[in-house]
């Protein structure tokens, strides 16, 4: 069961905006409107951030943007701050009833 | 207020066996699937299993199907993991997470658990 490709590390200075993609394939993002971005901060409960591509959670700021373009989704941060410093993991609904996850990408605020 | 707590997780021989338990409340149970999630150390998350709200509709990724099992407890709130056969490479932290409907497939996590460490040795 292959991981959806996202960067290792992605960094901006506070204020900044960044950019997260995540690779898949024809049978899981490029199929399925069933993407979802999560937030985890280590020792915490991850956070679902974005679901459905598009879609915020409840009380995330509108600083977060999710979209999809074929087998590739991303999440955009717009005005970085401290406390979006956390790991940041895509996942997506895929062919055979089940589920696949991101590599994982890091986000660093300098 | 959403609230879900695994437990059950420890050490435990190749070969072995668990059964993680994730007690959940603020929320109606049985209106909502259930899943399990697995992240090994420096390792992407994984999914391990769902179970839809009826308890009729359940899903395992290949790499512990027959050897793990997803079961629900409607009345006491609480999802359940028995992991049997261990291996090493089951070393995890075991994560339980609510869905946002009562169906299994084509659906999104909503709430996170803060998971529950799995080692095997």
């Amino acid at each position: 069961q292959s991981a959806l490709t996202q960067p290792a590390s992605v960094s901006g200075s506070p204020g900044q905006s960044i950019t997260i993609s995540c690779a898949g394939t024809s049978s899981d993002i490029g199929a399925y409107n069933y993407v979802s971005w999560h937030q985890h901060h280590p020792g915490k409960a991850p956070k679902v951030i974005i679901y459905d591509v598009t879609y915020r959670s409840s009380g995330i700021s509108s600083r977060f943007l999710g979209s999809k373009s074929g087998n590739t989704a991303s999440l955009a941060i717009s005005g970085l701050q401290p406390e979006d410093e956390a790991d940041y993991y895509c996942s997506s609904y895929r062919d055979g009833s089940t589920y696949v996850f991101g590599t994982g990408t890091t986000v660093t605020v300098l | 207020e959403v609230q879900l707590l695994e437990s059950g997780g420890g050490l435990v021989q190749r070969g072995g066996s668990l059964r993680l338990s994730c007690a959940a409340s603020g929320f109606t149970f049985i209106n909502y699937a259930m899943m399990w999630v697995r992240q090994a150390p420096g390792r992407a998350p994984e999914w391990v299993s769902v179970i839809s709200g009826t308890g009729t509709s359940i899903y395992y990724a290949d790499s512990v199907k027959g050897r793990f099992t997803i079961s629900r407890d409607d009345p006491r709130s609480t999802l359940h993991l028995q992991l049997t056969g261990l291996r090493v490479e089951d070393t995890a932290i075991y994560y339980c997470a609510k869905m946002a409907s009562v169906a299994a497939r084509f659906e999104h996590i909503d709430f996170w658990g803060r998971g529950t460490l799995v080692a095997v040795s």
